[in-house]
């Protein structure tokens, strides 16, 4: 049971363009919303975060939005620049489950010239 | 650098074999958390301590599986007779109240012959 979905595995976007990451959620229960980052043969890299109090966080040329109805969350970059080009995990959790993270399967997003 | 930390990065071992890894998380950082990665999906949660205590496993950790955090600081996490599925990049990340962002460390890629 995958509590939480990328459905798009790649992403390819102009630079100076946005990007727009999707990603959807099934279990009611997650209070907290996640985006990393990773680098081939790195750890995943904290990107933004958003409680599910807000619907909207903005940090830099990176901004989430959050719709609780949908169950959809989605990472906003502005303008897409060529270090962008990495692959990004939606992640959830839930304080009553420890804040232990779930996360989707990824979407590799490559930022062409 | 304090961030976290991970050794070995890369272990070879052949299938049978006990491998041992170790994670030095942020030093303040009371809870630690190991999360296992295979190809084209997301880190999946295996375990995790507040200080020494381990306060839950995931049914992904069979009993060949073990997990310690002697004193509150680093911890191993200790596969006995490696199996080829095991292969994967094991992943430590730590944090601090109120737990809701972890920071990971490199990983340790795991290949099982």
């Amino acid at each position: 049971d995958q509590q939480v979905k990328q459905n798009s595995p790649s992403l390819s976007v102009q630079e100076g363009r946005i990007s727009i990451l999707n990603c959807d959620y099934t279990n009611s229960m997650f209070d907290y919303f996640l985006w990393y980052k990773k680098y081939p043969a790195e750890g995943p890299t904290f990107l933004i975060s958003i409680s599910s109090i807000k619907d909207k966080n903005e940090d830099g040329r990176f901004t989430v939005f959050l719709n609780k109805s949908a169950k959809h969350l989605s990472l906003h970059i502005v303008p897409s620049q060529p270090g962008d080009s990495a692959v990004y995990f939606c992640a959830a959790s839930a304080y009553s489950s420890a804040s232990k993270i779930i996360f989707g399967s990824g979407t590799r997003l490559s930022i062409r010239p | 650098d304090t961030g976290v930390s991970q050794d070995p990065r890369h272990k070879i071992t052949k299938r049978g074999q006990n491998v041992t890894f170790r994670c030095d998380p942020i030093s303040e950082h009371n809870r630690l958390y190991w999360y296992r990665q295979t190809l084209g999906q997301g880190p999946e949660f295996l375990t995790y301590f507040q200080n020494e205590a381990q306060l839950e496993k995931s049914r992904l950790l069979s009993d060949r599986f073990s997990a310690e955090r002697p004193k509150g600081s680093f911890s191993t996490l200790e596969i006995q007779r490696t199996e080829q599925g095991d292969s994967a990049m094991y992943l430590c990340a730590s944090s601090l109240p109120p737990y809701n962002e972890q920071f990971f460390g490199p990983g340790t890629r795991l290949t099982v012959l």
